[in-house]
């Protein structure tokens, strides 16, 4: 089993639609979660960053951790055609630590 | 303000050749990282150096060595490039989880 699992899709959706992205982890010692954005060709950028359980909200985008269940959301609102990239979860154990990512999922959002 | 570079941009080798990809960024971070990416496996960790003078081996390092040369530049090294080795490598720096920059990536074809 991996540590870091998500659907690679792709997935497509309308403009303006809300696009939900999720990853599950199997290490219960991860307390960093993040979120980066990869468009095509580039490096990845960071996102959002949530530390421990819980949600976090910057503009359009919501993080939430359920440690519970190991999985980890992210939600894009009034999805654009600027969202289209693939999406990375990342996961450490300290703010020290080495990242784990998934293997991120592709999304397209259509005009 | 450059923040991580990279070189070089893209890169063909035979097998059996070496190669040193070459990395620096100029926020003064302590951490770097290298990475590969290729389809459907995602990023997955090659090796990280968490302070000048100190490395430490990820989720793949087999097949290279790294270099913490001084707190700006962190190489790779590929002695005896294989076909494997074929894949876009991304260099990465921090100082916090939170702050993880990365570079725009080395695409290397081993043949």
């Amino acid at each position: 089993q991996k540590e870091v699992e998500q659907d690679p899709g792709p997935l497509s959706v309308p403009e303006g639609a809300i696009v939900s992205l999720n990853c599950t982890y199997s290490n219960s010692a991860f307390q960093y979660f993040m979120w980066y954005r990869q468009y095509s060709r580039k490096g990845p950028e960071l996102l959002m960053y949530t530390y421990s359980s819980g949600n976090k909200e910057d503009g359009r985008f919501t993080a939430q951790v359920d440690k519970s269940s190991k999985y980890i959301s992210l939600f894009i609102r009034d999805s654009q055609p600027s969202d289209s990239a693939t999406y990375l979860c990342a996961m450490s154990e300290t703010s020290y630590d080495k990242v784990i990512f998934g293997p991120g999922t592709s999304l397209s959002v259509i005009p | 303000n450059a923040g991580v570079t990279q070189t070089p941009k893209f890169q063909v080798l035979k097998t059996g050749q070496s190669m040193t990809l070459q990395c620096a960024q100029d926020m003064n971070h302590n951490s770097m990282y290298w990475y590969r990416q290729d389809p459907g496996m995602g990023l997955r960790l090659i090796y990280y150096s968490a302070s000048e003078g100190t490395t430490d081996k990820g989720e793949v390092p087999n097949g290279y060595n790294v270099s913490r040369l001084n707190k700006r530049e962190f190489s790779l090294r590929l002695e005896s490039a294989a076909p494997s080795q074929t894949s876009v490598y991304f260099c990465a720096s921090s100082e916090l989880i939170e702050t993880q920059y990365f570079g725009p990536g080395t695409r290397l074809l081993v043949l």
